[in-house]
Parts: C-alpha cells; structure tokens; sequence
C-alpha cells in the first residue's frame, strides 16, 4: 500500500500572504489532484496533473498556482490569501484516468 | 450548478439498520464512485461502478446505476457506529475523464 501525505496539516495565515501547500505519494501514480473543500460543499477541482510537469487547471483554479517538480509530489500556492478564508485542501493521486483516487487527511487554512 | 447531488441532505439511523444514500447527476459518464469521509480525514473510495454496469457490491454496500435516468444510489446493511461519516458520489465527465465532480453529500449517523 502506499500513503499520501499533507504538509502542514493546518496553516493560519494573513490576508495578501502568498501561501504553500505541500503533498508527497509514494503510490507512483501518474496523476496528482488538489481539491478545495469548503463547509457545505462538495469537493472542487483547482489543479490536477497528469505527469511530471504536467499542470491543467480546473474549475476553481483563479488564485492559486501550482507545481508538479517531481512525480511523488505536487505542490500548491495561495496567491493572495483572502481575509476570512477557511477551508480545507485536499490532494489526491490515481494509478490512470477514471480510476479511484487516494487522498491524503488535509491542510485546513485559516485566514486572519 | 451541482453536477453531481446526493440526497437526503442528513440522516440518522440505529446501529443495525439498513440505509440508503441517493445521487442524480446531469452530465454522461463514463463512472460513478462513491466515497466517504469520516471527520478529520479525506475522503476514501468505496465502490466504483462504470456506465456499463447497473450493479456493484462491496460487502454490507450495494451501489447502483440507472444512466436513463442518471442516478445512482448506495445501500448499506447492518449499518455499525463506524459507517458515521459524510458521503459523497463522484461523476467524471464522459471525454473529460481526468476530472471528478463531486456532490456536497450526505452526512450519516449510526446511533448505537
């Protein structure tokens, strides 16, 4: 089996701050995912990648960046941190398309 | 708009009881997964079922598939304390397969 891990596991950080998501697998999956889930909603799509390298944006990707250096990890950044702003991060990784995907516990961030 | 919705929004039920989670989705897929989500943690895979399938079982969960009318539903038996938790269905989009829309769920309690 293999694990997917989130770093930090909570971020409280300023508005206008640019902030960094981290996330590692050791599946060797190609695909890598970062999802955004607010309280009452369902998950949402920022940034996924196919390989390394690789980054296609999804539905919510305006205000963050992302980066796929390496196939074990897959990074992402908060531009500009919004005042208020709490959610959850969710990265995940899939052996191919259309296949399950494996999720790490969450980076919550806390904007004050 | 929600490309992926679960109902009932909530629901409770006694240990033992048997229960089910209902989803309708709007666009062709080429599979449905439902996944669930125990608090403090990211969401795990439960059943996959592909377009061509209008039944899959996992032990005590039963996942069905109806594409005429796009929806599916997800039973379990002999519910435990431990099924408490957030449950979600997930839809790719047919030709767009690398993206998973998932619905805001519905959250189960098991009440001993």
């Amino acid at each position: 089996g293999g694990i997917i891990t989130q770093t930090p596991k909570f971020l409280i950080g300023q508005e206008g701050q640019k902030l960094t998501l981290k996330c590692q697998q050791n599946f060797n999956h190609d695909t890598m995912y970062w999802y955004r889930q607010d309280s009452g909603k369902g998950l949402r799509l920022i940034y996924y990648s196919i390989t390394e390298n690789d980054l296609q944006k999804g539905d919510l990707s305006e205000g963050y960046d992302a980066s796929r250096e390496k196939k074990s990890s897959f990074s992402l950044t908060v531009t500009s941190a919004q005042k208020n702003e709490m959610a959850v991060f969710l990265c995940a990784s899939s052996p191919g398309p259309g296949e399950r995907l494996f999720f790490g516990h969450g980076t919550k961030l806390s904007v004050l | 708009s929600q490309l992926a919705e679960e109902n009932p929004w909530a629901l409770s039920v006694h240990e033992g009881e048997s229960v089910t989670v209902n989803c309708s989705y709007k666009t062709s897929i080429t599979a449905l997964q439902w996944y669930r989500q125990k608090s403090g943690e990211g969401p795990a895979q439960l059943i996959l079922i592909r377009s061509n399938e209008r039944e899959k079982r996992n032990g005590r969960l039963r996942a069905t598939l109806d594409t005429s009318s796009q929806s599916s539903s997800l039973s379990i038996t002999a519910t435990r304390c431990e099924d408490t938790a957030v449950y979600f269905c997930a839809t790719d989009a047919e030709g767009g397969y690398q993206n998973f829309y998932f619905g805001k769920g519905t959250s189960l309690t098991v009440i001993p």
